[in-house]
């Protein structure tokens, strides 16, 4: 069974601060997703990563995955309170067809 | 809307009953996936259709949870015999299915949050 360790599981900063979020795992993956999750919602794809090494920015989101395709990590610069929200990673080991195994989630929280 | 509905969206049952919840997923998505997500934590997976062929079924925690989609279109999860632990949100997603792998995004529906008195 594939583990996905999220840290922190809770984060709380002042407006404007830079903040990551780390995703780590034992098991070596074929592609690794990041998404956000407001109350009564479902989670919504921020991006997914492939390629050992790769890096993709969203605006003021910069996310990377490592060389050896097992951990990720997502950088928030300048963080604003409309980033607040739940950041699951999540993976599968193949295809599509596989339903995803997510981490337990990071509680990020913004104050103004 | 084009995105994936799900219904009820608030349940409550008493333990012992017996608990049905929809989706509909995105016309023309072949892929449906039901979750489980407890309070506070990260969804986990429970089944997968394909059309409407159930392939996976290993994350149902017990044999009192159904999961079927007849058409391939709609599904619905049902829960025998609630117990207070199944209280949590139930989450949908769907995803189209590229023959030639890759991987496919899935889109999520709001969920159905359960509880079990």
């Amino acid at each position: 069974t594939q583990l996905l360790e999220q840290s922190p599981q809770f984060l709380s900063i002042q407006e404007g601060e830079n903040l990551t979020v780390y995703c780590n795992s034992s098991s070596v993956f074929s592609s690794l997703q990041w998404y956000r999750q407001e109350p009564g919602e479902g989670p919504v794809l921020l991006v997914t990563v492939v390629t050992g090494g790769e890096v993709k920015k969203l605006k003021r989101l910069t996310f990377q995955f490592g060389d050896a395709r097992k951990d990720s990590s997502l950088h928030i610069t300048a963080a604003q309170p409309g980033d607040t929200g739940l950041y699951l990673c999540a993976a599968a080991s193949g295809g599509g067809a596989d339903g995803l195994t997510f981490g337990k989630g990071t509680h990020l929280i913004i104050q103004p | 809307g084009a995105g994936v509905s799900q219904s009820p969206r608030y349940k409550v049952a008493k333990r012992g009953q017996d608990v049905a919840l929809r989706c509909d997923p995105i016309s023309g998505h072949v892929s449906l996936f039901w979750y489980q997500q407890a309070l506070g934590q990260g969804p986990e997976f429970l089944t997968y259709f394909q059309n409407e062929a159930q392939l996976d079924k290993s994350g149902l925690p017990s044999d009192r949870f159904f999961a079927e989609r007849p058409e391939g279109s709609v599904s619905t999860l049902k829960i025998q015999r609630t117990q207070q632990e199944d209280s949590a949100v139930y989450l949908c997603a769907s995803s189209l299915f590229l023959f030639g792998g890759g991987w496919n995004e899935q889109f999520f529906g709001p969920g159905t949050r359960l509880t079990v008195l």
